[in-house]
């Protein structure tokens, strides 16, 4: 078991690009979670995948945000137009069926720097 | 609403004891965990108390009093590496974490 990763670990890119970033949860894990980082804060949630289904969806995730887990594994983020507010780490992270404690497993995290 | 707070900053010397509080109001409450990050790098699970009392693992050890809505995390003989920020988030109703903003550690000779 390799845990989860991410990819790519660093992006730089100009304002106005499209990025996508990959996540691979733990194999058995059916639970995938998208958050978002900026220094000196907690996590920031963004959106939660069970198996392929996408449950919940933060309200701070604008129309240039989408998600998909089209087979219930690998996850896929996409920003479309990004600014530069969009500059952070984006966290993945997955959780056990039957884990009612909700421990989270992360990703080493994908670092974004809009230029 | 939901929230959590945690000190934003706190300085202790190598050897010593330090604990970091947090206080947390979420809608249901399905326990609470503690990570640790260091700069740049992922969450990593340090504790998690769902009952009333001190959980104790190695040098870390983590208190929850859920009639107070507060917990905290001690952690004792501190080493160099345990700079890092420490993280509480607590599980509400729907099992999804609440997280603070983190506690930054930093450690003197």
């Amino acid at each position: 078991d390799t845990g989860v990763s991410q990819d790519p670990r660093h992006k730089i890119t100009k304002r106005g690009q499209n990025v996508t970033f990959r996540c691979d949860p733990i194999s058995e894990h059916n639970r995938l979670y998208w958050y978002r980082q900026t220094l000196g804060q907690g996590p920031e949630f963004l959106t939660y995948f069970q198996n392929e289904a996408q449950l919940e969806k933060s309200r701070l995730l604008s129309d240039r945000f989408s998600a998909e887990r089209p087979k219930g594994s690998f996850s896929t983020l996409e920003i479309q137009r990004t600014e530069q507010g969009d500059s952070a780490m984006y966290l993945c992270a997955s959780s056990p069926p039957r884990d009612y404690t909700g421990e989270l497993f992360f990703g080493e995290g994908s670092r974004l720097t809009v230029l | 609403g939901q929230n959590i707070d945690q000190p934003t900053e706190m300085t202790a010397t190598e050897g010593a004891i330090v604990q970091i509080n947090c206080t947390y109001q979420t809608s249901g409450f399905n326990g609470l965990f503690w990570y640790q990050q260091h700069a740049g790098e992922a969450p990593t699970f340090l504790s998690y108390n769902v009952l009333d009392g001190l959980e104790e693992k190695g040098r870390f050890s983590s208190f929850l009093s859920r009639s107070k809505g507060y917990s905290y995390l001690l952690l004792k003989e501190l080493q160099m590496k345990d700079s890092a920020s420490y993280l509480c988030a607590a599980v509400d109703s729907n099992y999804q974490l609440i997280w603070g903003a983190g506690t930054k550690l930093i450690i003197k000779p």
